[in-house]
């Protein structure tokens, strides 16, 4: 089993549209996990952390599920400007590194 | 402005011509990392400084040293580059590891070696 698995896509879905990005850990002893948020080959950019309780910014929610080892981002609302490739990121168990995946790329279209 | 940044950001070279990637940032982080990028395989980590003088090798050092004698500076080294280090090259750095500490990256080096 890959350390972080993604679903590539790509997604491509209308303005307006709610999407939800999935995402499996293998290291149950990880303890930070993240989205960033990846434009055109640039650098990576967070998103947001996640959290065990789930955390939510805006049009942007993220889930933790420890016992399924499952993270997941919804977007709402979608806008052009949301097209990106989205990387789901966990530590490893010391903490000395990210982990990330492998990204899944979404293109919103007007 | 806080900020990592990394130079050259493009760079064609040779086999077997040694060269070195820096990066530096203004942040008075304790932790820096470095990253490549190849299509995919997504982000691998290659090595990783918690402070000064303490560095340690990551999923992919093979081909790579690096080196950590200030704070701000953790240059990346390639002795003898070869074509599969061809690749697009990240630095990160963050307070620390914990879940709060969010790793910032340099805008990234696009190196090709012949």
């Amino acid at each position: 089993r890959k350390e972080v698995e993604q679903d590539p896509g790509p997604f491509n879905v209308p303005e307006g549209a709610t999407v939800a990005f999935n995402c499996t850990y293998s290291n149950s002893a990880s303890q930070s996990f993240f989205w960033y948020r990846q434009d055109c080959r640039k650098e990576p950019k967070l998103l947001m952390s996640v959290y065990s309780s789930g955390n939510e910014d805006g049009r942007f929610t993220a889930q933790l599920n420890r016992a399924s080892q499952y993270i997941s981002l919804l977007i709402r609302d979608s806008k052009l400007s949301d097209s990106a490739t989205y990387l789901c990121v966990v530590s490893n168990q010391a903490g000395t590194a990210l982990i990330f995946g492998k990204g899944t790329t979404l293109s919103v279209s007007s | 402005e806080a900020q990592v940044t990394q130079n050259p950001r493009y760079l064609i070279t040779v086999t077997g011509k040694k060269l070195t990637v820096t990066c530096s940032q203004n942040m008075n982080h304790e932790y820096m990392s470095w990253y490549r990028q190849d299509p995919g395989l997504g982000l691998r980590q290659i090595y990783y400084s918690m402070n000064v003088e303490v560095t340690d090798k990551g999923d992919v050092p093979e081909g790579y040293k690096v080196s950590r004698k200030e704070k701000r500076n953790f240059p990346l080294i390639l002795e003898s580059p070869s074509p599969n280090q061809t690749s697009l090259y990240f630095c990160a750095s963050s307070l620390g590891t914990s879940s709060y500490n969010e790793q910032f990256f340099g805008p990234g080096t696009r190196l090709t070696v012949l």
